[in-house]
């Protein structure tokens, strides 16, 4: 079974609209981390943000929140007011087994491209 | 802070050769991951470093090696290349252990794409 999964391979969003992109996760573990990348055609994997299973609040970073529902198993990345620069792919990560000092894989999901449309 | 850099950024070879590619964390993290990006497979983990130790590997031949150096500079070896190691090798580096016992912010490299001809 996958255990990260993201059911858009692409969205066009017109500018300055907000987006939200899904992400649902699979795992046993109760201590866990959900994580958000940007990559852009250069390759580069830019962090953009993080929710760990016990926390209780939403991560929010600048323009990005996380909306995290545990029950769900899904982390979906919402991006407001869309900006041209906002093109790129996007993945949704995890690891799993956080609590245990040593584990720091990884585990994408298939991503979705992400086109912002003047 | 300087980020996380990969040296080369591109390199070509033949079936059969080998190449070592570099990877320098961010100054003052321990841990290095390595990841193979293809179209067909999507992003995987080859394995990860930490005080100079593998501590997890993922589900690759032993074609695929790696080291780290008491630096925390990490190597990445692939020998006997085949065709289907054409791909972008991502490098990425972290702080462990996490924020309060969280997990830590894996940051990323540019990556070294390597084609296999």
């Amino acid at each position: 079974a996958q255990k990260i999964t993201q059911t858009q391979p692409g969205m066009f969003v017109q500018e300055k609209e907000a987006v939200t992109l899904d992400c649902t996760y699979d795992t046993s573990d109760q201590s866990y981390g959900l994580f958000w990348y940007k990559q852009p055609s250069s390759g580069e994997m830019i962090f953009l943000i993080y929710q760990g299973s016990y926390d209780e609040q939403n991560a929010t970073e600048g323009r990005y929140s996380l909306n995290f529902q545990k029950a769900r198993k899904s982390a979906n990345l919402v991006i407001s007011a869309s900006q041209l620069g906002d093109s790129a792919m996007y993945f949704c990560a995890m690891r799993e087994g956080i609590s245990n000092f040593g584990n720091e894989k990884l585990t994408f999901g298939t991503g979705t491209r992400l086109t912002i449309i003047p | 802070k300087a980020g996380v850099t990969q040296t080369p950024r591109y390199l070509i070879k033949t079936r059969g050769q080998q190449v070592t590619l570099s990877c320098s964390p961010i100054s003052g993290h321990r841990s290095v991951s390595w990841y193979q990006q293809t179209p067909g497979q999507g992003l995987q983990f080859l394995f990860e470093y930490f005080s100079e130790t593998q501590r997890n590997k993922g589900n690759f031949p032993g074609r695929f090696s790696g080291r780290q150096f008491s630096n925390s500079r990490s190597e990445m070896n692939v020998s006997t290349l085949e065709l289907g190691d054409s791909a972008l090798y991502l490098c990425a580096s972290s702080f462990p252990p996490g924020r309060g016992g969280g997990a830590e912010t894996q940051y990323f490299g540019p990556g070294t794409r390597l084609l296999v001809l």
